[in-house]
């Protein structure tokens, strides 16, 4: 069935550090992808998303390229900030009738000033 | 911004004793789902709502499960007779377009 696997946390980064979580998936067809951030306390928000091979989501310094060679999603920031602590989920959503997301088991990332 | 909200934030209930998690969705969406996340491990599909029935159910959503949308607000997850392996956090969520929005989840912790 269809699957997403990301790395495992928690990632402990210095302010201003290079950021990469890896995502990868296994789907029949061509799913939506997702990257989905929950900061303390809260509910699931969606950070970014990208639709079709090539496309490349970004929101607030993120970025993820859909890839379809390597049929991953990986999650990057150029420069991290305290604020961006929090547990991040890489998804999908297949485009069959049914519209369910299926996550990753989430990242932890702890930011250290 | 409207949101999705849930209640109670945190739920504690002896095994085998009934619970009801609460969620209202934002008021113009018309899809309506419930995602469980147990300690440690991925959040999972439970249901899909849409038009008063249910549209899709994961094999989690046996019998000891049901949902209803009571009125025009309110969209809520019945666990019959919970078990110890019920503990997770739900988390409601609902759309009208492309993009499901969540809930801050209901922690419900089994004892």
């Amino acid at each position: 069935g269809d699957s997403v696997t990301q790395m495992e946390g928690p990632v402990t980064l210095s302010e201003e550090a290079f950021l990469t979580i890896n995502c990868t998936y296994t789907a029949t067809g061509y799913p939506s992808l997702f990257w989905y951030v929950q900061y303390p306390g809260e509910g699931l928000q969606l950070l970014l998303k990208a639709t079709k091979a090539d496309d490349k989501g970004s929101n607030k310094g993120f970025e993820a390229t859909y890839r379809k060679e390597t049929t991953s999603f990986h999650l990057e920031k150029g420069s991290v900030q305290v604020s961006d602590s929090a547990v991040y989920f890489c998804a999908l959503r297949t485009r069959n009738r049914d519209d369910k997301i299926i996550f990753g088991k989430g990242t932890r990332l702890h930011i250290l000033p | 911004e409207p949101e999705v909200t849930q209640t109670p934030s945190h739920q504690v209930t002896q095994m085998g004793q009934e619970v009801i998690l609460r969620c209202v969705p934002i008021s113009n969406h018309l899809y309506f789902y419930w995602y469980r996340q147990i300690l440690g491990q991925k959040v999972e599909f439970l249901v899909s709502f849409y038009n008063n029935e249910i549209s899709e159910k994961s094999e989690i959503f046996d019998d000891q499960f049901s949902v209803e949308r009571p009125d025009g607000s309110n969209f809520t997850l019945k666990i019959r007779s919970t078990k110890l392996e019920d503990s997770a956090m739900y988390f409601c969520a609902s759309r009208t377009g492309v993009e499901q929005y969540f809930g801050p989840g209901t922690r419900l912790t089994v004892t």
